[in-house]
């Protein structure tokens, strides 16, 4: 079984400071993991995701992330916040191992990006 | 650009009533999925499919179904509606190949039952 846990409901953070939304995950074998944002009545977009190689993972709209493996976690991180990023970010993974292209999803992170 | 359409954003239906959610892609994908989203719970996957005619089972398949008789078009049909199935409801669509590539989603039907 494969999971994801986003331990925060919501994030505040200043415009122009930097932001982090945390994600754990959970899988029997190696993960593959995903970053979504969805804005208001829309849809989910990709932003980034971890295959293989280096830790880091640089995605769209200037966010990265990075992968620990000893600490089974994906945090999402951008070094200078925007008001147009406060939206809803789901985490996601997916077994490499699992058929097909099955992803699990958090439970989501509201950020809140404040002028 | 990629595109997975939606056909209805909002519908208000009966307790009781046979829905359909129609989900068009033209990315000529093989992989379409059904999800719900409810606040706290993320997204839940509901069905699956991998090919033309093939469907499997997710997360919560109980009270519906899903039928795929052309690679672009993956509906999700709820027989007899009820309150619980209240939601958002997202399609979504990807490559089969043995890379992964990300999950295309639409804009989403919000579904409310009275």
């Amino acid at each position: 079984a494969q999971s994801v846990a986003q331990p925060e409901d919501q994030v505040n953070v200043a415009e122009g400071n930097p932001l982090t939304v945390k994600c754990t995950y959970s899988v029997s074998g190696n993960p593959y993991l995903f970053w979504y944002v969805q804005y208001p009545n829309r849809g989910l977009q990709f932003l980034l995701k971890y295959i293989t190689g280096d830790n880091l993972v640089k995605g769209s709209y200037g966010f990265e992330a990075e992968f620990n493996k000893s600490q089974t976690s994906f945090h999402l991180k951008k070094p200078s916040a925007l008001v147009s990023d406060s939206a809803l970010y789901f985490c996601a993974v997916r077994d490499v191992r699992a058929a097909g292209n099955k992803l699990t999803f958090g439970g989501g992170t509201r950020v809140l990006v404040k002028p | 650009d990629v595109k997975v359409t939606q056909s209805s954003r909002y519908l208000v239906k009966r307790t009781g009533e046979k829905v359909f959610l129609e989900c068009v892609q033209d990315m000529d994908h093989e992989n379409m999925f059904w999800y719900r989203q409810d606040p706290g719970l993320g997204l839940r996957l509901i069905y699956f499919s991998y090919d033309v005619k093939m469907k499997e089972k997710g997360d919560i398949p109980e009270g519906y179904s899903v039928s795929r008789e052309k690679k672009e078009r993956f509906s999700l049909i709820l027989e007899s509606a009820s309150t619980n199935q209240t939601s958002m409801y997202l399609c979504a669509s990807s490559l089969l190949a043995e890379g992964v590539g990300e999950l295309f989603f639409g804009e989403g039907s919000r579904l409310t039952v009275l």
